[in-house]
């Protein structure tokens, strides 16, 4: 059965203090492994795709990197307007459907 | 380019109502989905549709029933509405594999159950 686990569940951090997140997980066959941010009350915003081991993206302050097993989030130097709850899921070949991970909730302090 | 967009924003319902959530969206995607989003778990797929006319179902479908009669369209039905059906709804839509896979969300439907 197709998995996604996200440690912390939640995560302070005080500006400029870099940290990452982990989304572990197990798929029969990955299509692709995803990350969103959800503000409070809105819907996640889609922030990367990642297709196979050792893919990475970069977008500001966010890197997402992938194994066979896991992903990794890592936030460098953040600021307040990092503070978010961010989700993970993936989506494994054959299929139409994605399994999310509970998430991580973020909080930046000033 | 509006994106997805739901109706409405806020509900509330009495136990035993019917109502109908919208979703739209126009970036001519193939597949569309309706997830809820409860604490502590996750977002739980409810019902999808791979394309106009086709609907099937996710992992939570009972109390729920859908329709894509219009490729921009998919909506989502409760017809006897029970406080366990109080949540956060979200739609989705994607493109087909073969293409890029991300899902774009909608902001959300907040339904209360009395």
């Amino acid at each position: 059965e197709d998995q996604v686990t996200q440690s912390p569940e939640a995560l302070r951090l005080q500006e400029g203090e870099s940290s990452s997140l982990n989304c572990s997980y197990t798929v029969s066959g990955l299509r692709g492994l995803f990350w969103y941010r959800q503000d409070p009350g809105k819907g996640p915003e889609f922030l990367f795709t990642l297709y196979s081991a050792g893919e990475e993206k970069e977008k500001e302050r966010l890197k997402a990197t992938l194994t066979k097993k896991e992903s990794f989030l890592h936030i460098t130097a953040p600021k307040p307007e990092d503070s978010a709850t961010y989700l993970c899921a993936v989506q494994s070949s054959g299929t139409y459907k994605y399994i999310f991970g509970t998430g991580t909730r973020l909080k930046v302090l000033a | 380019n509006a994106g997805v967009t739901q109706t409405p924003k806020f509900r509330v319902l009495k136990t035993g109502q019917s109502m109908t959530l919208l979703c739209a969206q126009d970036m001519n995607h193939e597949y569309m989905y309706w997830y809820r989003q409860d604490p502590g778990m996750g977002l739980r797929l409810i019902h999808y549709s791979v394309g106009e006319g086709t609907t099937a179902k996710g992992e939570v479908p009972d109390g729920y029933n859908v329709s894509r009669l219009k490729k921009q369209n998919f909506l989502l039905g409760l017809e006897s509405a029970a406080p366990s059906q109080t949540s956060v709804y979200f739609c989705a839509s994607s493109y087909p594999p073969g293409r890029t896979y991300e899902q774009y969300f909608g902001p959300g439907t907040r339904l209360t159950v009395t």
